[in-house]
């Protein structure tokens, strides 16, 4: 089967950097998908990885490395509104699904 | 552009009554999903749809019925409701999945307690 492991909570300051990790065991998959949800509200859309290393959306990147499973979203500056869970899904080859982490809670202190 | 909408936005249900749930979507996107969240667990995949007319089963659909008579419009019905359906569920739409690029869009949630 496949599955997703994130750690369920970080806890960072204002105006520092802070990186979410997400090592996955699954087959056959188009790339690594990072999105946001703040409480209450619906999950949005942050970035998708489709080849190894590293894309960039002003202070948000995102990493994929296919040979140790592994990515990680890194938030720069950051800010209070950035307080919200942050989900990695993988798009599976095998049917266009994507399957979802637990997802990780950044708490940001001032 | 409304993007994607739900309704209800919540709904108390006793066990056993059935309801259903209704998403609508003015992207003229292919694909639709439902989805269930659960307290501290990640979206997991009921249903999904890649086009009018046609449906297919995700990870999770027992219990669940859906159904995409047109484009823009996603149904998920439950037809007999058990406590273990309570969950937030989510709508979401897409153009069709690509190799290079694949962003889903979300609906607002409606909040379901089986009591």
């Amino acid at each position: 089967g496949q599955s997703l492991e994130q750690p369920s909570e970080v806890t960072a300051v204002e105006g520092a950097i802070v990186q979410i990790n997400c090592t996955y065991q699954t087959s056959g998959f188009y790339g690594l998908s990072w999105y946001q949800q703040h409480d209450g509200g619906a999950p949005t859309f942050l970035s998708y990885n489709a080849l190894d290393g590293l894309e960039e959306t002003g202070r948000f990147s995102s990493f994929l490395s296919r040979s140790d499973s592994y990515g990680y979203l890194l938030l720069q500056e950051l800010q209070m509104k950035d307080s919200a869970s942050y989900f990695c899904a993988v798009l599976m080859d095998s049917n266009y699904q994507l399957i979802w982490g637990a997802g990780t809670k950044l708490i940001i202190k001032p | 552009n409304a993007g994607v909408t739900q309704t209800p936005k919540f709904r108390v249900l006793k066990t056993g009554q059935s309801m259903t749930l209704l998403c609508a979507q003015d992207m003229n996107h292919e694909y639709m999903y439902w989805y269930r969240q659960d307290p501290g667990m990640g979206l997991r995949l009921i249903h999904y749809s890649v086009g009018e007319g046609t449906t297919a089963k995700g990870e999770v659909p027992d219990g669940y019925n859906v159904s995409r008579l047109k484009k823009q419009n996603f149904l998920l019905g439950l037809e007999s409701a058990a406590p273990s359906q309570t969950s937030v569920y989510f709508c979401a739409s897409s153009y069709s999945p690509g190799l290079a690029y694949n962003e889903q869009f979300f609906g607002p949630g409606t909040r379901l307690t089986v009591l």
